[in-house]
């Protein structure tokens, strides 16, 4: 059974500060990694994808990866009331037998107060 | 920008009674998916379908459900007789490829009574 394990917070971090959130994956062969927002009521929307190891920079995101350690990260800058909402963490094991199915944590809630 | 549309947006229902739930992918993409998130837990993946047939499938997806790509365009989830515990928003999803992340819709949030 692949698991995605996230803390689910919920994370509270002043406005302007550094929001950092974690994610592990048990699955070694997983290849690819996505930082999925989802507002409540709304559909994950993709925000950020990282495939190999080290950070990758996206405006105020920035995606952290250890294939190693089996943990991927997100940081957001400069946290904004509009960043609170459900950060999921995503796994894809595409290039095995999958046909890029998404293994999600349960998501880790944050809350950007003013 | 391209997107993934669900209709209905909601949908209630009577256990025992069929329901479809329709999704038009994005119009170049490959790959289709469908999920789902009971409310307060982790979104699921119930199917993938790549040319034209199943790909891949979870243990939630019994012979209850089915899907169809009865056009080039439409894609649908069939549950064939619904039970209280399918009561979720449904999520479909498109690809390019497996190998990316996909674009969600807005979702079909089902209620079954």
């Amino acid at each position: 059974q692949k698991e995605v394990e996230q803390n689910s917070g919920p994370l509270s971090v002043p406005e302007g500060a550094i929001a950092s959130l974690n994610c592990t994956y048990s699955d070694r062969v997983s290849q690819s990694f996505f930082w999925y927002r989802q507002y409540s009521g709304k559909s994950p929307e993709l925000i950020m994808s990282i495939y190999s190891n080290g950070d990758k920079e996206d405006g105020r995101f920035t995606a952290q990866l250890n294939k190693a350690s089996q943990y991927v990260s997100l940081l957001i800058r400069d946290s904004q009331p509009s960043d609170s909402a459900t950060y999921l963490c995503a796994v894809n094991d595409a290039g095995g037998t999958s046909y890029g199915k998404l293994t999600f944590g349960q998501g880790t809630i944050l809350t950007v107060h003013p | 920008e391209p997107e993934v549309t669900q209709t209905p947006s909601h949908q209630v229902t009577q256990m025992g009674q069929e329901v479809i739930l329709r999704c038009v992918p994005i119009s170049n993409h490959l790959y289709f998916y469908w999920y789902r998130q009971i409310l307060g837990q982790k979104v699921e993946f119930l199917v993938s379908f790549y040319n034209n047939e199943i790909s891949e499938k979870s243990e939630i997806f019994d012979d209850q459900f089915s899907v169809e790509r009865p056009d080039g365009s439409n894609f649908t989830l069939k549950i064939r007789s619904t039970k209280l515990e399918d009561s979720a928003m449904y999520f479909c999803a498109s690809s390019r490829d497996n190998y990316y992340g996909y674009t969600f819709g807005s979702g079909t949030r089902l209620t079954v009574v």
